[in-house]
């Protein structure tokens, strides 16, 4: 089955613990993305990968790293995560960047 | 930077009726996205447009390149179509502009 996985699905945390969210499709696709989704901003994009190696910074990359060593796995990394980190987090992924999206079923992390 | 307006921001209808969500954005763009998002959370991509009309099932998406607007349809509403819908445009930049989304539009259908 076609689909883009998020792990793990759930996070509490504590502030500075350094974690990472899993990304990973298994379409072929190039583009990946990472989105954040907060109650009356909607989402924003944090990060895009258009392929392998290729990564650029979105509307809110402050705060985020990610890599994309393979064209599948996309993780999103939090060095030092913070309280206004605590947010819904979606990851998806398209053929092009110019092509419909897949998006993955979201992570809600809260960081205490 | 591109400004995504929706409106409205909240509709509640009775089953059966025409549906329509508006979308306006400010700088031209080289895609727009409809988006549902379901009570439960997750997101599915309804239609990608850069002109003209797109039909799928009950739902029409339609873009004025001119006027920067764009608008969604559902017609013969049911309940099942209660979501989040959400409008999401790419720059004229294509590849190396990210997405710039809407604040969404809640929709609820009564039976």
């Amino acid at each position: 089955e076609a689909q883009v996985t998020q792990n793990p699905r759930y996070l509490i945390t504590v502030t500075g613990k350094k974690l990472t969210v899993t990304c990973s499709q298994n379409m072929n696709h190039e583009y990946m993305s990472w989105y954040r989704q907060d109650p009356g901003l909607g989402l924003r994009q944090i990060y895009y990968s258009m392929n392998v190696e290729v990564t650029d910074k979105g509307d809110v990359p402050e705060g985020y790293k990610v890599s994309r060593k393979e064209k599948r796995n996309f993780p999103l990394i939090l060095e030092s995560p913070s309280p206004n980190q605590t947010s819904l987090y979606f990851c998806a992924s398209s053929l092009d960047a110019e092509e419909t999206q897949y998006f993955g079923p979201g992570t809600r992390l809260l960081v205490l | 930077k591109n400004e995504v307006e929706q409106s409205p921001q909240n509709l509640t209808a009775q089953e059966g009726e025409f549906i329509t969500i508006n979308c306006s954005y400010s700088v031209g763009i080289s895609a727009l996205h409809w988006l549902q998002q379901h009570p439960g959370g997750g997101i599915v991509s309804l239609f990608m447009l850069s002109s003209g009309k797109k039909k799928h099932g009950r739902l029409i998406a339609t873009i004025n390149i001119q006027e920067k607007h764009s608008s969604l349809h559902i017609t013969a509403s049911h309940p099942r179509d209660s979501a989040v819908y959400i409008c999401a445009v790419r720059g004229s930049g294509g590849g190396a502009d990210g997405l710039t989304f809407g604040k969404g539009t809640h929709l609820i259908i009564q039976p």
